[in-house]
């Protein structure tokens, strides 16, 4: 089983900094990763897959970069909307695992 | 839009059994792999199970394989997950989800139903 770790577990950010979110594989997963972003009470919406293409209806100020085994999400500008929990997952084989998450809070 | 709408769950004893149900629309059921993706109290996504278009092959986690069985019918544009022996540990809320796009399956998902909760405890 493919290990996802994803650092930090939390993340204090005042709006309108950048964010860069890590996310580690134990082997490498090629380009099949994709980042989640969910919300307190809400299921997780897809932001980003096959690494780096945004999904649907995903701001521009998400962008996601990485290969192999190291990754990262970049927030370009933090809105208000953005705080939230994101969560990676490699697509690589099977099992599809997630990482442990990492917690965007307000400063 | 579409939807997912997830049902079945509750609070159920350990060793017994339970069904969810998912009923999806606004696209074409048959056409997109399904997958149960669940989330203890406080904890990360962990994905269960997945199942593509056509039913014909499936897949599941260790820690539900025997145990937790995934199907659809694509003619009521329903997916399910029948959970026998169920262990306190696989209590969390259980989200149906919606591989990326048509055929596939592609392994990422874009759209998730709104999760129903099981609770294990005698």
């Amino acid at each position: 089983e493919i290990v996802m770790t994803q650092s930090p577990a939390t993340l204090s950010v005042s709006p309108g900094e950048r964010v860069t979110l890590s996310c580690r594989a134990s082997q490498s997963v090629s380009s099949h990763l994709g980042w989640y972003q969910q919300k307190p009470g809400q299921a997780p919406r897809l932001l980003i897959y096959g690494a780096s293409t945004r999904a649907t209806g995903i701001p521009d100020r998400f962008s996601g970069s990485g290969s192999g085994t190291d990754f990262t999400l970049t927030i370009s500008s933090l809105q208000s909307e953005d705080f939230a929990v994101y969560y990676c997952q490699h697509y690589n084989q099977w099992p599809l695992t997630f990482g442990g998450g990492t917690k965007v809070e307000i400063k | 839009q579409v939807q997912l709408v997830e049902s079945g769950g509750g609070v159920v004893q350990p060793g017994r059994s339970l069904r969810l149900s998912c009923a999806g629309s606004g696209f074409t059921f048959s056409s997109h792999a399904m997958c149960w993706v669940r989330q203890a109290p406080g904890k990360g996504l962990e994905w269960v199970a997945l199942i593509t278009y056509d039913g014909k092959n499936k897949y599941s986690a260790d820690s539900v394989m025997g145990r937790f069985t995934i199907s659809r019918d694509n003619s009521k544009n329903t997916l399910y997950l029948q959970m026998d022996s169920l262990r306190v540990e696989d209590t969390a809320v259980y989200y149906c989800a919606r591989d990326f796009a048509p055929g596939g399956p592609h392994y990422y998902f874009e759209n998730w139903g709104q999760g129903t909760l099981v609770t294990v405890s005698s």
